[in-house]
């Protein structure tokens, strides 16, 4: 069965630091990875994917996502976070033969501090 | 121009009541989905249409009846409202259901049951 796991709930950083968001997953067959942020009291808004191919994937508003194999991790990362990344986090996998049906995390909420 | 939109952006209702949700997204795509979001922020596939065709299905009350007049609308119907209804309803697109499509979501439906 398919599973992500995000094992932060919660992710604090200070304006200008590195940001790494940890996200693990489980399928059967070959992944396919997407992260998207939710901002308060809207819609996910997508960031990236892995279908296959180069290992570091880069995303919107400066976002990067480094899939590892032999981990099955898939974190995302920013060299330096901003105030305005602050936001509600998901990671989400699928594989063939689920008809598009996407298994989130359970989401990180990242706080960035001026 | 908004992709993916639902109506309405909130719903207050009692126990008991009938009501419906709202979905159009003018993408072009071919798949559309509903997913419900609970109070701890998670996330979970209930229906996915292709071309008008219910594909997924996942385990959820018979209360709940999707429908699709077109590619480009797919409509929730909530029977018999239970307090354990209170969500958000987030409706998404993607072009198919290949592994690779990135799904687009609408901004949400807050169903308050009361």
């Amino acid at each position: 069965a398919q599973s992500v796991a995000q094992p932060e709930d919660q992710v604090n950083v200070a304006e200008g630091n590195p940001l790494t968001v940890k996200c693990t997953y489980s399928v059967s067959g070959n992944p396919y990875l997407f992260w998207y942020v939710q901002y308060p009291n809207r819609g996910l808004q997508f960031l990236l994917k892995y279908i296959t191919g180069d290992n570091l994937v880069k995303g919107s508003y400066g976002f990067e996502a480094e899939f590892n194999k032999s981990q099955t991790s898939f974190h995302l990362k920013k060299p330096s976070a901003l105030v305005s990344d602050s936001a509600l986090y998901f990671c989400a996998v699928t594989d063939y033969n689920q008809g598009g049906k996407l298994i989130f995390g359970q989401g990180t909420e990242l706080s960035v501090k001026p | 121009d908004t992709a993916v939109s639902q109506t309405p952006k909130y719903l207050v209702t009692q126990m008991g009541n009938d009501k419906s949700i709202k979905c159009e997204q003018n993408l072009g795509h071919d798949t559309m989905y509903w997913y419900k979001q609970d109070s701890k922020k998670f996330l979970k596939i209930m229906f996915s249409y292709n071309n008008k065709e219910l594909i997924i299905n996942e385990t959820v009350p018979n209360r709940f009846s999707p429908k699709s007049p077109d590619k480009a609308h797919l409509n929730l119907h909530i029977n018999s409202l239970e307090l354990g209804d209170s969500a958000v309803y987030f409706c998404a697109s993607s072009p198919g259901t290949r592994p690779s499509d990135t799904q687009y979501f609408g901004p949400g439906t807050r169903l308050t049951v009361l």
